[in-house]
């Protein structure tokens, strides 16, 4: 079945630090891949994606590079700031057995960057 | 403005109760989806619905019942089946059912058994 595993938080970094938080995934098929962001008390937002192998998507300083060879999505940012302060969810859009093509998201990995 | 909507933000529910969450959304997405979020636990999927009049149980679909009579709503009963409630919940769209593709969520509603 498709799976997503991301590193586990709490990440606490200083303003103007490099970001990295670790994503593998499991998929039976050919998934697209992405990155959310979480805000407390909202919904998610899409902040990044890739549908197939070596595309790199970025936004807002972000970028993330779909490697099929070791199964990574792995999210990066060169200088983070307070404002990045959030949960980052990592998702997979595959045909599931039980739910078509819904996002499969990672537990979350929460992101405090201190001043 | 497109978007999707959630409503209430927050709600209570006495023990033994069912509970209807609100979900609209004015994208004219064919697929629509219920995600339930507990704290270390990421989200899991309740149902989804690829096309009106149709939907599919998720992996955490007991306890819950939906209905997709209209393109544009999908919502969700929490009913008195459902052994642990509280949570917050999460619906989303995304313009197709077929294919891989990013979806679009609501701000969620807060539900508390009281």
């Amino acid at each position: 079945g498709n799976s997503v595993t991301q590193m586990e938080g709490p990440v606490t970094l200083s303003e103007e630090a490099f970001l990295t938080i670790n994503c593998t995934y499991t998929a039976t098929g050919y998934p697209s891949l992405f990155w959310y962001v979480q805000y407390p008390g909202e919904g998610l937002q899409l902040l990044l994606k890739a549908t197939k192998a070596d595309d790199k998507g970025s936004n807002k300083g972000f970028e993330a590079t779909y490697r099929k060879e070791t199964t990574s999505f792995h999210l990066e940012k060169g200088s983070v700031q307070v404002s990045d302060s959030a949960v980052y969810f990592c998702a997979l859009s595959d045909q599931g057995s039980n739910s078509g093509y819904a996002l499969n998201f990672g537990k979350g990995t929460s992101l405090l960057v201190t001043p | 403005d497109g978007g999707i909507t959630q409503s209430p933000k927050y709600l209570f529910r006495k023990e033994g109760q069912n509970v209807t969450l609100s979900c609209e959304q004015n994208l004219n997405h064919d697929a629509m989806y219920w995600y339930r979020q507990d704290p270390g636990q990421g989200l899991r999927l309740i149902y989804y619905s690829q096309i009106v009049n149709d939907f599919q149980k998720g992996d955490i679909a007991e306890g819950y019942s939906v209905s997709r009579e209209k393109k544009e709503s999908f919502p969700l009963t929490v009913t008195s089946a459902q052994k642990n409630p509280t949570a917050f919940y999460l619906c989303a769209s995304s313009i197709s059912p077929i294919g891989p593709t990013e979806a679009f969520f609501g701000q969620g509603t807060r539900l508390t058994v009281v």
